[in-house]
């Protein structure tokens, strides 16, 4: 089956701690890897997107590839309470041309 | 500005009613695409269309019809034979890379 898997949560971190979201994946033809944040009632809006093996890091967030072990991850340092979210992570191939988003996983950042 | 707008924002539907939702967008992309969100669960694909005058079913496709008779608009209808419509509707395009949302529409049976 070709989903995207993502633990629902919730996960809960204290401000300033390091937030760690996980991801698997089932289609080896994945190429690109994208996550989203959601806040609730609110349309996805774009974190990181991530296509080679390895880290990509913006600012407080990194992104983690790992094509061999199909799973991607996102690391939130410094985590604050504006960024309780849900966190979508989402693939896409070059052959469907679709995205295929996992069932989000919600953050809580407690003050 | 560029974007992607849906509309309405909120949608009451009857039962036995076709709604239509409008999705349009000026970010020049040839992709669309649109995905209903229930409660707690992730974008489920109903449509995408990679191109003009064409257009694909997706997961779950069944009591919706669209079109794609211009690059700009993607309008979704929901129709009669979806039997449970309630939900968070999301429009989305793209050329390459990420997909762009729309704001999103909620549709409610009423």
């Amino acid at each position: 089956q070709k989903e995207v898997e993502q633990n629902s949560g919730p996960l809960s971190v204290p401000e300033g701690a390091i937030a760690s979201l996980n991801c698997t994946y089932s289609d080896r033809g994945s190429q690109s890897f994208f996550w989203y944040r959601q806040y609730s009632g609110k349309s996805p809006e774009l974190i990181m997107f991530i296509y080679s093996n390895g880290d990509k890091e913006d600012g407080r967030f990194t992104a983690q590839l790992n094509k061999a072990s199909q799973y991607v991850s996102l690391l939130i340092r410094d985590s604050q309470p504006s960024d309780s979210a849900t966190y979508l992570c989402a693939r896409r191939d070059n052959y469907g041309q679709n995205f295929v988003f996992g069932p989000g996983t919600r953050l809580s950042v407690l003050p | 500005d560029g974007g992607i707008t849906q509309s309405p924002k909120y949608l009451f539907r009857k039962e036995g009613q076709n709604v239509t939702l409008s999705c349009e967008q000026n970010l020049n992309h040839d992709a669309m695409y649109w995905y209903r969100q229930d409660p707690g669960q992730g974008l489920r694909l109903i449509y995408y269309s990679q191109i003009v005058n064409d257009f694909q079913k997706g997961d779950i496709a069944e009591g919706y019809s669209v079109s794609r008779e211009k690059k700009e608009s993607f309008p979704l209808t929901v129709t009669s034979a979806q039997k449970n419509p309630t939900a968070f509707y999301l429009c989305a395009s793209s050329i390459e890379g990420e997909a762009f949302f729309g704001q999103g529409t909620r549709l409610t049976v009423v």
